[in-house]
């Protein structure tokens, strides 16, 4: 697609539950890059990936956790028993390679877990 | 202390005041970002340096990679230049400030 897609725009969910949220970064785009951003805060690194693998995964918080890219294009973050602490805006962004490339972002995805 | 600090943190311009945000960042990186977010808005990048100077339209932003900082420049400020502006290094991943909250006033 013309840029990074994130779905859902916003998700709702209760306390306990397992969520999944989707990034489609832009084509091409090997490095793809999950963030979240608490309101009034920066965003915070949360995983890194350079095609397949995760990169550098140090800024999960928690084993709840866990991020996929199996064909090195979609990546999904998925959170196991969501916490209210969880609620922040979720953002993705991507660029052509890992190195001093532009990095792209999507519009992100709000989760409110209540 | 953050590996990314930006000042200021807030900061109130009439309309036509030339504007400066700061970047101090204590890690080595591949590029540095300028990016731009509107409340409840996504993410724009307004500018990725990794040596002098880029300019685009009324925006200017500068590095000086021996004393780690950039500066974000906005001249003739308008309100519709409100907005949070970010600064991002690449190490990579993109490792971000806290952001500093721009509101210009007519």
């Amino acid at each position: 697609g013309a840029g990074v897609s994130q779905t859902p725009s916003n998700k709702v969910t209760e306390k306990g539950k397992y969520v999944e949220l989707r990034c489609d970064p832009i084509s091409g785009h090997t490095a793809l890059y999950w963030y979240r951003q608490s309101l009034g805060q920066g965003p915070e690194f949360l995983i890194y990936f350079q095609g397949t693998g995760a990169a550098d995964d140090s800024g999960l918080p928690n084993d709840r956790f866990f991020a996929v890219r199996p064909e090195g294009s979609v990546s999904t973050l998925k959170i196991q028993r969501t916490e209210r602490g969880d609620s922040a805006v979720y953002l993705c962004a991507s660029s052509l390679t890992g190195g001093s490339t532009e990095a792209f972002f999507g519009q992100g995805t709000r989760l409110t877990v209540v | 202390k953050n590996e990314v600090e930006q000042s200021p943190q807030n900061l109130t311009a009439q309309e036509g005041e030339f504007i400066t945000i700061n970047c101090s960042y204590s890690v080595g990186i591949s590029a540095l970002h300028w990016l731009q977010q509107h409340p409840g808005g996504g993410i724009v990048s307004l500018f990725m340096l990794s040596s002098g100077k880029k300019k685009h339209g009324r925006l200017i932003a500068t590095i000086n990679i021996q004393e780690k900082h950039s500066s974000l420049h906005i001249t003739a400020s308008h309100p519709r230049d409100s907005a949070v502006y970010i600064c991002a290094v690449k190490r990579p991943p993109l490792v971000f400030g806290k952001g500093t909250r721009l509101s210009v006033i007519a």
